[in-house]
């Protein structure tokens, strides 16, 4: 099946500093959803991407959906100690059914105040 | 937004019994229901997707007549956990979509321990 790569896996960050993390496929798809995920909860969606090309600005975040349709990232700029936590991207391909999503491995940012 | 919730959102038990977790679609009809099982520091695992009405769908691997979904109505579906052992603990969460949205919207989780 589809596989998500994401990365980085992890960063440890100074708190201010900007983020990018980004995720890339084989193969092509026709939304990128972003979550985020605080420990022992459920993801909670940041960022969702419809068309190649779209930038989407969330306050501090923003995430592109790559031309390619192969791959999207997202931004947080001027991080602070609430953006802990796991960022997953998402995708959902041509002919998936019913919503079904592909999803990366995660991001794990942690933030030094 | 679209609301989902889950209870219980913690459980212990005992090996061998059997537990029935609940995930709920509070504002919208969720034609689409998934569950999901999480390891810890690892992404999520989809282990079925549900249909309101139907059977549910199982991933490689899940096996069936151990995690029974049932997804009777367009707001509630529930996996249930039968014959529980340590290696089942978890965290288990469901996610709640309808043909009106192409995002799937989370529960909270649930974490299973089994003693």
């Amino acid at each position: 099946g589809q596989q998500l790569n994401q990365s980085p896996q992890s960063m440890f960050i100074q708190e201010g500093e900007d983020v990018s993390m980004n995720c890339t496929s084989s193969s092509i798809f026709n939304t990128w959803l972003w979550y985020k995920q605080d420990p022992g909860e459920g993801p909670v969606l940041l960022i969702a991407l419809y068309k190649a090309g779209e930038l989407t600005s969330n306050g501090r975040l923003t995430a592109q959906f790559g031309i390619t349709r192969k791959d999207s990232f997202l931004n947080i700029s001027a991080s602070i100690p609430s953006d802990v936590g796991i960022y997953f991207c998402a995708g959902r391909a041509p002919g998936d059914a019913g919503n079904m999503l592909t999803f990366g491995g995660g991001t794990r940012l942690m933030v030094k105040p | 937004g679209a609301v989902v919730s889950q209870h219980p959102s913690w459980v212990i038990c005992k090996s061998g019994t059997s537990v029935k977790i609940e995930c709920r679609s509070l504002d919208f009809q969720a034609t689409t229901m998934f569950w999901y099982r999480q390891f810890p520091k690892q992404s999520l695992m989809l282990m079925a997707t549900s249909n309101e009405g139907s059977k549910a769908t199982y991933e490689q691997g899940v096996e069936k007549d151990k995690f029974l979904i049932n997804h009777a109505s367009l707001t509630l579906s529930t996996l249930t956990v039968t014959s529980a052992h340590p290696e089942d603990s978890s965290f288990y969460i469901c996610s709640a979509s309808s043909s009106g949205y192409n995002e799937q919207f989370f529960g909270p989780g649930t974490r299973l321990t089994v003693l």
